[in-house]
């Protein structure tokens, strides 16, 4: 059984919308939330990182973990095309990740 | 930008050749990892590191070893390559902190024919 397991999508906004992003994990314990953005052909970069229940907003994006149902979700409003990337959520501190989800906004 | 640098960046290599990517680190981070990262699969853990000699097995080991002799450099190393290992393989450092954020190389794209 995968540890962390994302939509692998691909999603598909159009531009100005919303883009709902969601991350579920197995071990209940897990303490440490990241999401990456990772542009094709390039490497990963953080972009948010939540350890508490309830939302973590960073301009537009907000992260929303909820321990209790074990998932995690990024929202990325008013989507814009460079928005387009894809999505790799990790937990704990052993950075394991997963598959990512690919996310096309369209203008 | 973090300073971590994989070489080469690119490599094609035979079959049942062996091949070494390396992974050097300016940052004196305590932590490295080597992932590969394969289409539908993101990014999944071979090997990591926390500390000089210190080393221990990720999700998808078979096949891989690594080894770390300085702080700075975590070597990965395909014994015998074979077709499934072409893939993309980053690598990754992470301050012993309390956020464990990492920092990722350009990556090395390998491709075994």
């Amino acid at each position: 059984q995968k540890e962390v397991e994302q939509n692998s999508g691909p999603l598909s906004v159009p531009e100005g919308a919303i883009a709902s992003l969601n991350c579920t994990y197995s071990d209940r314990g897990s303490q440490s939330f990241f999401w990456y953005r990772q542009y094709s052909g390039k490497s990963p970069e953080l972009i948010m990182f939540i350890y508490s229940n309830g939302d973590k907003e960073d301009g537009r994006f907000t992260a929303q973990l909820n321990k209790a149902s074990q998932y995690v979700s990024l929202l990325i409003r008013d989507s814009q095309p460079s928005d387009s990337a894809t999505y790799l959520c990790a937990v704990n501190s052993d950075m394991r990740f997963g598959a990512g989800t690919r996310l096309t906004v369209k203008p | 930008d973090a300073g971590i640098t994989q070489s080469p960046r690119h490599k094609v290599t035979e079959t049942g050749t062996p091949v070494t990517l390396r992974c050097h680190q300016t940052e004196n981070h305590r932590y490295m990892y080597w992932y590969r990262q394969d289409p539908g699969h993101g990014l999944r853990l071979i090997h990591y590191s926390y500390g000089v000699k210190d080393t221990d097995k990720g999700e998808v080991s078979d096949g891989y070893s690594v080894s770390r002799s300085k702080t700075e450099d975590f070597l990965l190393t395909l014994e015998s390559a074979t077709s499934s290992q072409t893939s993309v393989y980053f690598c990754a450092i992470s301050d012993a902190g309390t956020v464990k954020e990492a920092f990722f190389g350009q990556g090395t794209r390998l491709t075994v024919v």
